[in-house]
This record gives C-alpha cells, structure tokens and sequence, in this order.
C-alpha cells in the first residue's frame, strides 16, 4: 500500500535557526497537505498544494511540492519557541483516492 | 462555534472490557474519520463515513466498530479492549473527501491495563 515517510523524525534547532521536514511517498499523488501538531494537542491544517512544482508560503513557513508530485517539503525560516510541534505531511494518492498521514518531524527549539 | 468534539478526553480499560468513544460535529460536514496515533507511526485511518448511515473500514480497522446514525455524531466501539490497542484516538470531519481540509477533535487517551 501507500507510504509517507517524513524525515527527520526529530529535530531539535536553536531558536532563530531555520528548519526543513521533508515528505516522500511511494506512490504519485494528486495533492499534499501540511498539519501541525502542538505537544498535547491535536492536528492543525496549515496547507494545500495540488500542482506539481507549486510553492506556497505563509509568513515564515515555506511550502513545497515536487516536480514529480512524490514529495513535498515544509521549510521554516527563523524558527521561534511558538513553532515547536511536530509536523505531519497527508498525501493523496492519485491511484487510490485515499489519504495517508507521513510519519511526522517533531521539532524542538532550544532557546 | 465547537467544532470536533471527542468525549472522554482520558480512559483506562481493563483487558476485555467494552466501551464507546463518541464524536459529535457542528460544522455539518459530511464526511468524518476516526484516527489512531501511536508514537513514530502518525497516524492510521480505523474507520471512516461519507455520510448518515455509512460507515467504511481503513487501515487499521481490526478490533473496531463504529456507527453513525446521525450526521453529527461518529461512534466508534471497542468490543473487548486490548493492550494494543492503548492509544490517543483522533476524531476528525471534513466537507469533501480527502482533497480538502481535515478538522480534528482534541483527542481521545486510552490506556488498556
């Protein structure tokens, strides 16, 4: 079936550095979304990218999807203490239809 | 506005026991889906609805039930809890299927002793 991984699984920055997760599945997919997660709490969506080759940003949160429509990647410039979470990639899987969460990136930051 | 609610919040079970996780949704969606999420594994599709009646299984439906007999409110069933299946359970409903955003409940914690 349909894999995500994400890497890294954990990522510890300190605060001001910048910060990448990346997303790759097994499989070609129709669109990608981005969730973060707070410690203790529940996923939060941030974005949608569905073209291949699409950059979205929000703020300091740049995201993108590949060429191929196999991976995506979430990138954070200037990380700040409230950017602490872990992030978690959903494709869905062009074959499929059906959506599968990535394993997910926590990230730490150390003030 | 409440969204996602998931009740309870906190459980602990015994080997064998039953019990119910309900979630309740007031933005009229559609489609809703139960989650599980375990440590370095994100998280796993148990079950899923595409409206009033339906229900459908995910990745990981073994050891589950669920029902939805109302539009709002997506149960889902133990029958007889095991360790494995300690756990937080996400509840979450969207407007459309997969291609659009997923809003999440808080989260159910279960612990089977």
């Amino acid at each position: 079936g349909q894999q995500v991984m994400q890497i890294p699984q954990y990522q510890h920055v300190q605060e001001g550095e910048d910060f990448t997760t990346y997303c790759n599945s097994s499989t070609t997919l129709s669109n990608i979304q981005w969730y973060k997660q707070r410690p203790g709490g529940h996923p939060v969506f941030l974005i949608q990218l569905v073209k291949s080759g699409e950059v979205k940003k929000q703020k300091r949160l740049t995201f993108q999807f590949g060429e191929a429509k196999k991976n995506s990647s979430l990138h954070i410039t200037a990380t700040q203490t409230t950017d602490v979470g872990t992030y978690f990639c959903a494709g869905v899987s062009q074959i499929s239809g059906k959506l599968t969460f990535g394993t997910g990136t926590r990230l730490t930051i150390i003030p | 506005n409440a969204g996602v609610t998931q009740t309870p919040k906190f459980r602990v079970l015994k080997t064998g026991q039953s019990m119910t996780l309900l979630c309740a949704q007031d933005m009229n969606h559609e489609y809703m889906y139960w989650y599980r999420q375990d440590p370095g594994m994100g998280l796993r599709l148990i079950h899923y609805s595409v409206g009033e009646g339906t229900t459908a299984k995910g990745e990981v439906p073994d050891g589950y039930n669920v029902s939805r007999l109302k539009k709002q409110n997506f149960l889902l069933g133990l029958e007889s809890a095991a360790p494995s299946q300690t756990s937080v359970y996400f509840c979450a409903s969207s407007y459309l299927p997969v291609s659009t955003e997923a809003f999440f409940g808080q989260g159910t914690r279960l612990t089977v002793v």
